[in-house]
């Protein structure tokens, strides 16, 4: 089955600690984007990349950083700078196209506590 | 800038009712899109259904019927007779193809809750 697979499903953190989010899809798509979500409220653009080994920052990057070695993987490190990293972060997939935009399919996402 | 409003945080309603979710939008693009994603209790966003700016034909999936007005800067969508299995948080998302690119603005989600 085609999808997108994101791990753990939940993930506890102690302050200071970095923490790696893992994203893996097998659609072949080009485009790979990471979103955070607060309780309450809409999704936030955190990173997307458009190809491999090419990334760009979203409108919350600060405290993030991201790599795009593979096509399929999209990992996302949560660093000990994101000052309030508790959220639900989702991680999706697109076909990558110059003269349209297509949907993202999403992953069921990594709960995120910091403790 | 664009920007997604979606007015309405939560809806009940008692099943079999109809009922339409508001979305209005704001974009200098003349080349943009819509979409519409439902998000379950269990979290993974599901798509389901993206419209160009160009099409403004109204559109019937079974239950579900958008109705999309450039005039109004709208694009509503419509449940009819509710089932309990629709409750979840709905969001409308935006994508300016000249100063966005792929990338998204959604709007805050209406959370819906059916009844039995």
């Amino acid at each position: 089955d085609g999808g997108i697979t994101q791990s753990p499903k939940y993930l506890f953190r102690k302050e200071g600690q970095n923490v790696t989010l893992s994203c893996e899809q097998n659609l072949n798509h080009d485009a790979m984007y990471w979103y955070r979500q607060d309780p309450g409220q809409g999704l936030r653009l955190i990173y997307y990349s458009q190809i491999v080994n090419d990334f760009q920052k979203g409108d919350i990057a600060e405290g993030y950083s991201v790599s795009r070695e593979k096509k399929e993987s999209f990992p996302l490190t949560v660093t000990s700078a994101q000052k309030n990293p508790t959220a639900f972060y989702l991680c999706a997939s697109s076909i990558s196209g110059i003269a349209s935009v297509f949907e993202q399919f999403f992953g069921p996402g990594t709960r995120l506590t910091v403790l | 800038a664009q920007k997604v409003t979606q007015a309405q945080t939560e809806i009940s309603v008692v099943e079999k009712e109809d009922v339409t979710l508001d979305c209005v939008y704001e974009t200098r693009d003349t080349t943009y899109y819509l979409f519409w994603y439902k998000q379950p209790p269990s979290g993974e966003l599901v798509f389901l259904i993206r419209r160009n700016s160009f099409d403004e034909q109204n559109e019937i999936s079974g239950r579900y019927s958008w109705n999309f007005q450039k005039s109004t800067s709208s694009f509503n969508f419509t449940i009819t007779a509710s089932q309990v299995v629709d409750s979840a948080v709905y969001f409308c998302a935006l994508s300016g193809r000249e100063t966005s690119g792929s990338r998204l603005t959604f709007g805050e989600g209406t959370q819906l809750t059916v009844n039995p």
